[in-house]
């Protein structure tokens, strides 16, 4: 709804120009971290995950960064493109113990990509 | 979309009725779940399912309900509806190669009145 916009960080930027989207996550034992991509009126989609044995994965046009010691997590986005406009979340969750699979989602950042 | 359905896309209804949501997927995969999406909130674990009739509860389980009965449908009962379960509820499968891979269905509007 339309108080989303309200409450969510956002960022907007050129087409062409890379994307800086941070997180703040809040379990420090938490081991596994994964960004999704809402756009409006679908389910999240899956973009990229990585691991506490980790500080840094790329994948196709997306890199993620991870730094345990302030719990920071952010996601680039190189040569950003219209198709990228959405709501992106990161998400926690331990891969041991009762928490097992059970993923924590922050609030999300809107990006907006102006052509 | 994983092959992953949701009925009824939107409903409405008053407060104190049952409501039942069905999520439907048609490959065979182990993990559901169910999340719901409000404003401000981003999207929250209410139960999941590790197996036909295994489930457990997630971080805002109360009001709610969920039954596996077969390994492809996952349903979400609100026993007695209240305006705050008002919201947008979605349901994923994990392909349990990675958890935290999670393919999402294209969600139910309920709005409680």
């Amino acid at each position: 709804g339309e108080s989303v916009g309200l409450h969510l960080p956002t960022l907007s930027v050129q087409e062409g120009d890379n994307s800086i989207i941070n997180c703040a996550y809040s379990n420090s034992a938490s081991d596994y971290f994964i960004w999704y991509k809402q756009e409006s009126g679908k389910g999240p989609q899956f973009i990229i995950d990585i691991r506490s044995n980790m500080d840094k994965r790329q994948g196709q046009r997306v890199t993620v960064l991870l730094n345990k010691t302030v719990k920071h997590l952010s996601l680039q986005i190189a040569a950003t493109q219209p198709g990228d406009s959405a709501v992106y979340f990161c998400a926690e969750t331990l891969t041991v113990g009762t928490s097992y699979g059970k993923l924590t989602f922050g609030q999300g950042t809107i990006l907006t990509v102006h052509p | 979309d994983a092959g992953i359905t949701q009925s009824p896309r939107h409903k409405v209804t008053e407060t104190g009725t049952p409501v039942t949501l069905r999520c439907h997927q048609t490959e065979n995969h182990r993990y559901m779940y169910w999340y719901r999406q409000d404003p401000g909130h981003g999207l929250r674990l209410i139960h999941y399912s590790y197996g036909v009739k295994d489930t457990d509860k997630g971080e805002v389980s109360d009001g709610y309900s969920v039954s596996r009965s077969k390994t492809e449908d996952f349903l979400l009962t609100l026993e007695s509806a209240t305006s705050s379960q008002t919201s947008v509820y979605f349901c994923a499968i994990s392909l349990g190669t990675a958890i935290g891979e999670q393919y999402f269905g294209p969600g139910t509007r309920l709005t409680v009145t």
